[in-house]
This record gives C-alpha cells, sequence and structure tokens, in this order.
C-alpha cells in the first residue's frame, strides 16, 4: 500500500516565525511530490511542486526533496495568520499508466497567531 | 468563468435518489478527477480519466458512476448512496504533458454531498 504520511499537528508558530511540515512517503516509484494549501471549507490549492532532489524556492516558500530518505519538506519563512490552513503532501508516480494517481498525507494542520 | 468548476456546491439526497453532480475545466486540460474527500481522512483518488479514457477505478463502489463526454467535462452520477458517502467529492484537472511524471493538479470547490 503506497502511503503519505504527515504528522496531523496541530503546528502552532508565532507570526514571523518560520513553519517547518515534513512528509514521508513509502513508494520509492513517486517521482512527483506536490503540497496543497486548505483553508477550511475550501478546496486545495497548490502551493509548490518538486520533481528533482534539493531545494526549491518560490517567495516566502521552500520545498525540499530527498528521494533516498523518502522525505518532502516545506517550510514557510516569515509565517502569516493567514497562511493558517491544513497543509496536503502529495506524492505520484512516473508517467505511463499510473499516470495521475496522487496519494496525499493526512495533512498538517497550521495555525500562526498573532 | 476560470479554472474548474462544479456543480451543484451543495447536494443532500435520499439513498434512494440518484443524481449527478458536474465538473468543467477551463485550463486546455486532458486529463480530470473526482477524489472523495471525508473528515479525518487523507484524499482519496477515485477516478482518473486521460483523454477520456478511464484509466484509474480505484476500487469505487459500483454506485458511483463517473461519464467523460470529452476533455472539458466529468459527471459523477450516483444511485442508492449509503450515509457513509457523506463527503466532499472534488474534481481536479491537470495537463498531461509529460510521460515521466505526473503533472500538477487543479482542484474545483468541491460539491458537499450529505446522503441522507
Amino acid at each position: 500500500q503506497k502511503e503519505v504520511e504527515q504528522n496531523s499537528g496541530p503546528l502552532s508558530v508565532p507570526e514571523g516565525a518560520i513553519a517547518s511540515l515534513n512528509c514521508t512517503y513509502s513508494d520509492r516509484g513517486s517521482q512527483s511530490f506536490f503540497w496543497y494549501r486548505q483553508y477550511s471549507g475550501k478546496s486545495p490549492e497548490l502551493i509548490m511542486s518538486i520533481y528533482s532532489n534539493g531545494d526549491k524556492e518560490d517567495g516566502r516558500f521552500t520545498a525540499q526533496l530527498n528521494k533516498a530518505s523518502q522525505y518532502v519538506s516545506l517550510l514557510i519563512r516569515d509565517s502569516q495568520p493567514s497562511d493558517s490552513a491544513t497543509y496536503l503532501c502529495a506524492g505520484g508516480p512516473a508517467g505511463g499508466t499510473s499516470y495521475g494517481k496522487l496519494t496525499f498525507g493526512q495533512g498538517t494542520i497550521l495555525t500562526v497567531h498573532p | 468563468e476560470t479554472g474548474v468548476t462544479q456543480t451543484p456546491r451543495h447536494l443532500v439526497m435520499g439513498m434512494t435518489n440518484k443524481k449527478s453532480l458536474k465538473c468543467e475545466q477551463h485550463l486546455g486540460h486532458n486529463a480530470m478527477y473526482w477524489y472523495k474527500q471525508s473528515a479525518k481522512k487523507p484524499l482519496e483518488l477515485m477516478f482518473v480519466y486521460n483523454f477520456k479514457e478511464q484509466t484509474e477505478n480505484n476500487s469505487v463502489p459500483s454506485r458511483f458512476s463517473p461519464e467523460c463526454p470529452n476533455s472539458s467535462h466529468l459527471f459523477l452520477h450516483l444511485h442508492t448512496l449509503q450515509p457513509e458517502d457523506s463527503a466532499l467529492y472534488l474534481c481536479a484537472s491537470s495537463h498531461h504533458g509529460s510521460t515521466s511524471r505526473t503533472d500538477t493538479q487543479y482542484f474545483g470547490p468541491g460539491t458537499r454531498l450529505t446522503v441522507l
């Protein structure tokens, strides 16, 4: 069974701090990884995609991928109260017949307090 | 409209009813998906359509019947549902442009389904 594991939290950080969200996955065939943010009552929205080992930065967000350790993380710098949401980690295979079959973690609830 | 739209946004139905959920994507994508999101559980992939062909049925009960008439539209036909089928049903789409990775999926707002 392919699994993506996240600490469900809640993770509470003060405004302006760095929030660190972690995710591990069991399927070594996974090649594509995504972080989504989901506000309560809303649908998931993409924060970041990452396909290669290393870091990928986009504004206040940095995703890190370590395929050897089967580990993905998301750092949020200068956290704002508006970042308070559930963060979903997802992993997907390479293409071919398995195209699009994402496996999601249960999500980490992040609360940024003023 | 832009992005991925879903109708209705809310649906209440009895166990003997038949209803359909509709999804439309305006992004020029060629792959579409149905997901189920229940409380306290991870997002669960139900169906994948790639270039209008169903490529995944994730052991979904036959009371859920998908239909993809073209690359822009996706339906989920519902009949004789159970109360445990109450959940948020999300549609997503992506552009299948690579054979070496899974591309980003963009989600619609979802349909909140309640089965009485």
